[in-house]
């Protein structure tokens, strides 16, 4: 079955700075890779996606890029500001199954 | 609010008890999730409905029991739960299997 690795477990930034939150996978049938953030007490909420047909997609500070050679792709935040505090969790989809990855804590500091 | 409703919103349950977790979805989805989260697994995915057919299981023990009786409503049927099953559990749905999901507001559950 499919497996897919999250890294960091954790994260630390200071305000202003940038963060990246890597995932990688394994079946290589997946082609959708939607990215979810849950902020504390609060549902999980999509913030952005990408099909493989895309390398790579931008909406305002978050970016995500898709390297389906290495199957891996990842979560960029520019300019962190302290709402972007959170967990964050990747996930690869096919047609019949979705796969989560096992989240990340992402602290902006003042 | 994301269109999908959960109740009850708290449960508090002995082992021995029956009880059931319901979720509704207004916005005219056809797939349906579940999903436990707990402080040792952030977001675990149980079962998958897609067209009122469970297209997936992850190795969820018996004891948890889901029913799609149609593609608005989605119901976790528990029995017999241990003290490591309390968690919250979370409904979402979506118009498809590779498309956003909304998620319910999840109930925590507390099994004595």
């Amino acid at each position: 079955g499919e497996n897919v690795e999250q890294h960091p477990s954790t994260l630390s930034v200071q305000e202003g700075d940038s963060a990246v939150i890597k995932c990688t996978y394994s079946d290589s049938a997946s082609n959708y890779f939607p990215w979810y953030k849950q902020e504390l007490g609060k549902r999980p909420q999509l913030i952005i996606d990408i099909r493989s047909n895309v390398g790579e997609k931008k909406d305002q500070r978050i970016a995500v890029t898709l390297n389906k050679t290495a199957k891996h792709f990842s979560l960029h935040i520019t300019e962190t500001q302290p709402e972007d505090s959170a967990v964050y969790f990747c996930v690869t989809g096919t047609a019949s199954k979705l796969t989560f990855g096992t989240g990340t804590r992402l602290q902006v500091t003042l | 609010e994301t269109g999908v409703t959960q109740t009850p919103r708290h449960l508090v349950m002995g082992m021995t008890n029956k009880k059931s977790l319901k979720c509704e979805q207004h916005l005219g989805h056809n797939a349906m999730y579940w999903y436990k989260q707990s402080a040792k697994k952030p977001l675990e995915l149980m079962f998958v409905y897609n067209f009122k057919e469970q297209t997936e299981n992850n190795s969820v023990p018996s004891r948890f029991s889901p029913e799609c009786p149609n593609s608005s409503h989605l119901f976790l049927h528990l029995h017999t739960l241990q003290p490591e099953d309390s968690a919250l559990y979370l409904c979402a749905s979506s118009q498809d299997l590779s498309y956003e999901q909304y998620f319910g507001p999840g109930t925590r559950l507390t099994v004595t």
